[in-house]
């Protein structure tokens, strides 16, 4: 079955050290998109890719970078996790730009 | 700019009764509007969505909503509803411009036996 797929599930790292989550799409979709959601709260968009075009939310913080070297895949890279970094992660794709988004199952972020 | 409001952050309902989350959005162009469920340490699954047609859209699980333009509103209902539909949902917007999808805060179902 066509998917978004997210690994790892669960992801611990300590304060500080670089971790990168990956999210991988064979729906051959243009756009992949990063959301951060925190308890209780709607997912916030970070940052989006339209093919290579990279689109960075204003209010996403420097700490993070994202990469996506093929259509199929694209990496979330946290430089220096904070404690208020902790949240799950959710990777979506779409066709075309305000389409239907297909979510993944997310990645839940702890941070020691 | 695009604003989506959940104006019930829990609606706790019993087995069987009939169930409506409230959703009304504002935005200065056209719209693009869905309803996603969440289940607990899981992604967001699309229940029904509204690109251009019939204002009556129904989804999955038995949920259906109505488009309506002048109220600004996508009201998601359910006649009946089961244990399994407890999960937050979730209303958004996007429009066919940015491409950006505006979310609301959610609003958790919980059924009640």
């Amino acid at each position: 079955d066509a998917m978004v797929i997210q690994n790892p599930r669960y992801q611990v790292t300590q304060f500080g050290k670089p971790v990168t989550l990956s999210c991988s799409q064979t729906l051959n979709h243009n756009v992949m998109y990063w959301y951060q959601q925190k308890s209780s709260q709607a997912p916030k968009l970070l940052f989006h890719y339209y093919d290579k075009d990279f689109n960075n939310e204003a209010d996403t913080p420097d700490n993070f970078q994202s990469r996506r070297p093929n259509t199929s895949f694209c990496f979330l890279d946290i430089r220096s996790p904070g404690l208020g970094d902790a949240a799950m992660y959710l990777c979506a794709t779409s066709r075309e730009s305000g389409g239907q988004r297909f979510f993944g199952p997310g990645t839940r972020l702890t941070v020691l | 700019a695009q604003s989506v409001t959940q104006l019930d952050s829990q609606v706790p309902v019993f087995e069987e009764a009939p169930v409506e989350l409230r959703c009304n959005y504002s935005s200065s162009v056209s719209v693009y509007l869905f309803w996603y469920v969440q289940y607990p340490n899981q992604g967001l699954q699309l229940l029904l969505k509204y690109l251009s047609g019939s204002t009556l859209v129904k989804g999955i699980n038995g949920f259906e909503a109505e488009f309506n333009k002048s109220q600004t509103s996508f009201h998601l209902r359910k006649p009946s509803v089961h244990i399994s539909d407890t999960a937050e949902y979730f209303c958004a917007v996007g429009d066919t411009g940015r491409r950006a999808l505006t979310f609301g805060s959610g609003t958790r179902l919980q059924v009640q036996p």
